[in-house]
């Protein structure tokens, strides 16, 4: 069975600290994804990687990063977060050889920044 | 700019009584059209790819449709384990998804 995880379902912050969000996934996948997912507004792609070492901006890059040292695992990293990055964030990954390229989900980190 | 609209927002149901879901979208040349149920506190939870218009494919009591500007999600007889939210997403060329803002449909007993 096809799995995402994510490295937490709760986080609390405080405004100005270095945030790190993990997320593996055991597919093989090539691509994976960053979102947020804020009431109204739907999923906003943060960062997306196609390959190991390589990145891509999404709609919403400001105020994040990310890393992919390893074809399985994909970082999510706000540098000093802000109360106005409270969310839940979604990481997804997705095979280009496999059909329809649809993309699988973690079950999603819900962060709260004070 | 890629546009999304799912419509209504919300949508309340009796057990058995069906519905439809409407996603309206505009992107620049059209990869796929994607279809997602969501329960509360959960990630998206992938139901069907659509590709061409005319195309339709079910699972359950759910059927999904294609036109060139228009996706419906059909929910047949629900019932309450239907109840989640919906979120399609159609692909563009640089294939990134395009996320609606979802229906949240509630089917009470």
């Amino acid at each position: 069975d096809v799995k995402v995880t994510q490295s937490s379902r709760y986080l609390v912050k405080r405004t100005g600290e270095k945030v790190f969000l993990e997320c593996v996934q055991d597919m093989d996948h090539e691509n994976m994804f960053w979102y947020r997912q804020d009431p109204g507004l739907g999923l906003r792609l943060i960062y997306f990687s196609y390959d190991v070492k390589m990145k891509e901006k999404g709609d919403i890059p400001e105020g994040y990063s990310v890393s992919r040292e390893k074809k399985e695992r994909f970082s999510l990293i706000l540098e000093s977060a802000s109360t106005n990055q409270t969310s839940m964030y979604l990481c997804a990954s997705s095979s280009p050889s496999l059909g329809g390229n649809e993309q699988f989900f973690g079950p999603g980190t819900r962060l709260t920044v004070l | 700019e890629d546009q999304v609209t799912q419509s209504p927002e919300a949508l309340r149901l009796q057990e058995g009584e069906s519905s439809s879901l409407n996603c309206s979208y505009t992107v620049s040349g059209l990869r796929g059209l994607f279809w997602y149920r969501q329960d509360p506190g959960k990630g998206p939870e992938f139901l069907f790819t659509l590709y061409s218009a005319g195309e339709e494919k079910e699972k359950e009591r759910l059927k999904a449709t294609l036109t060139k500007k228009e996706s419906f999600l059909h929910i047949t007889a629900p019932k309450p384990e239907d109840s989640a939210t919906y979120l399609c997403a159609p692909r563009s060329n640089d294939y990134k998804l395009s996320f609606g803002a979802g229906t949240t449909v509630t089917v009470r007993a």
